[in-house]
């Protein structure tokens, strides 16, 4: 079964801060998942990758098949980013995922 | 909007009750998988479908059944229900078999009481 451990897990910065949310895990994978869940409870699906780097906007996810790690980055950190923010790889059997417990983020303007 | 579809929203029920949770996948998208969130554990993986057969199995206890139909539809049946099965239930949707991307739907909290 797949370990996936995020850090940190509460992040409080000030708005325009740059932002760096890390994430491991201890079997080879396909695919990373970053995901974003906001107070209220629903999920949104930010990146999927599984080599290099994808950028959305000012957010950027990286991934380190080698080391089994990746980053998500925020540039430019808004209060509209605070939110949880979840790694998830495949584990579950098929593909169903394996969650980090997440990382809290406040961003306070 | 994930196109992903999730009733109820909200479902209070007491001790020992049964309850059914839906799910529309996107359209398109041939697989469903389901997932619970509680403060305790965290997000799990509970059991996928894919066209209308089951695939796999993650933490689903036996009091807990799914299946998907042929519309694609799915519905998660929570039995006996437990204080501790008071959690949000998502579920999520993908093309093929093996993702590549979940979509998540909004989510059903159910309240155990």
């Amino acid at each position: 079964k797949n370990e996936v451990e995020q850090s940190p897990q509460n992040l409080t910065a000030q708005e325009g801060e740059f932002i760096t949310i890390n994430c491991s895990y201890s079997v080879g994978i396909s695919a990373l998942h970053w995901l974003q869940q906001h107070p209220g409870g629903g999920i949104v699906s930010l990146f999927m990758l599984s080599s290099g780097k994808k950028k959305h906007g000012r957010l950027i996810a990286t991934i380190n098949i080698q080391e089994k790690h990746s980053s998500l980055h925020i540039t430019a950190s808004h209060p509209r980013d605070s939110a949880v923010y979840i790694c998830a790889v495949p584990g579950g059997g098929a593909d169903g995922l394996t969650f980090g417990k997440g990382t809290h983020l406040i961003i306070q303007p | 909007d994930s196109g992903v579809t999730q009733t109820p929203k909200h479902l209070i029920t007491a001790t020992g009750q049964r309850v059914t949770l839906r799910c529309s996948p996107r359209s398109g998208d041939l697989s469903v998988y389901w997932y619970q969130q509680s403060l305790d554990q965290g997000l799990q993986f509970l059991i996928q479908y894919y066209n209308g057969e089951e695939r796999a199995k993650g933490n689903i206890l036996e009091r807990f059944s799914a299946q998907q139909f042929p519309d694609l539809h799915s519905e998660l049946n929570l039995s006996s229900l437990e204080l501790g099965d008071s959690a949000l239930y998502f579920c999520a949707s993908s093309v093929g078999e093996r993702g590549p991307e979940q979509y998540f739907g909004p989510g059903t909290r159910l309240t155990v009481t």
